[in-house]
């Protein structure tokens, strides 16, 4: 099974920062991969799909790039209320295995 | 709107059983994938189960294979979660979590509020 690997597992960032989270699969997958945000206590949105596909609704300061292997999230420009914890997930196949999460806070 | 709305969480004995079931309204449920996710608490989000649209083929974590069952019925729309043999390290949210397609391999667009499965004697 693929795995994945997120990192770092946490940041401190100020507003206005760019932030770039990073995800590792442990073979390729080319562009099967969505990004997730969880704020504290609630359920978790779905950001971007298919690597870089940005969710109906969700901010333009949230992108995604990568394929194959090495996949990041970036948020251009760090508000408030991107307070979170991100993750990544593979769909190319089952499992539909999580990354282990990367928790965001404001310095 | 979609909804989805989770239940029959609660407190469980070791080597228990619990059914879980998630009921869908604002869609076609007949055309979408549906998964069941979980998060121990203080931890990460772990994939659990899918069924695909048709209803016919299922997949399972490593973790939960042989135990949990996931089953679903169209015509109420709602999916289940059959949770066998249950061990204190299932405890966690459950969340329910609808695809966007019928396919089985696919990111989830909607979720369930979870509802809560504690294993303890």
């Amino acid at each position: 099974d693929i795995q994945m690997t997120q990192s770092p597992s946490s940041l401190s960032a100020s507003v206005g920062d760019r932030v770039t989270i990073t995800c590792r699969a442990s073979q390729g997958m080319s562009d099967y991969l969505a990004w997730y945000q969880q704020k504290p206590g609630k359920v978790p949105k779905l950001l971007i799909y298919a690597a870089s596909t940005l969710q109906s609704g969700v901010p333009s300061r949230f992108s995604g790039s990568g394929s194959g292997t090495d996949f990041t999230l970036t948020i251009s420009s760090l508000q408030r209320e991107d307070v979170a914890t991100y993750y990544c997930q593979k769909y190319n196949s089952a499992p539909l295995t999580f990354g282990g999460g990367t928790k965001v806070e404001i310095k | 709107e979609v909804q989805l709305l989770e239940s029959g969480g609660g407190l469980v004995q070791p080597g228990g059983s619990l059914r879980l079931s998630c009921a869908a309204s604002g869609i076609t449920f007949s055309s979408y994938a549906m998964s069941w996710v979980r998060q121990a608490p203080g931890k990460g989000l772990e994939w659990v189960s899918v069924i695909c649209g048709s209803g016919g083929i299922t997949y399972y974590a490593d973790s939960v294979k042989g135990r949990f069952t996931m089953s679903r019925d169209n015509s109420k729309n709602t999916v289940y979660l059959q949770m066998n043999s249950l061990r204190a390290e299932d405890t966690a949210v459950y969340y329910c979590a609808k695809a966007p397609v019928q396919s089985c391999y696919k990111y989830f667009d909607y979720w369930g509020q979870g509802t809560l499965v504690t294993v303890s004697s």
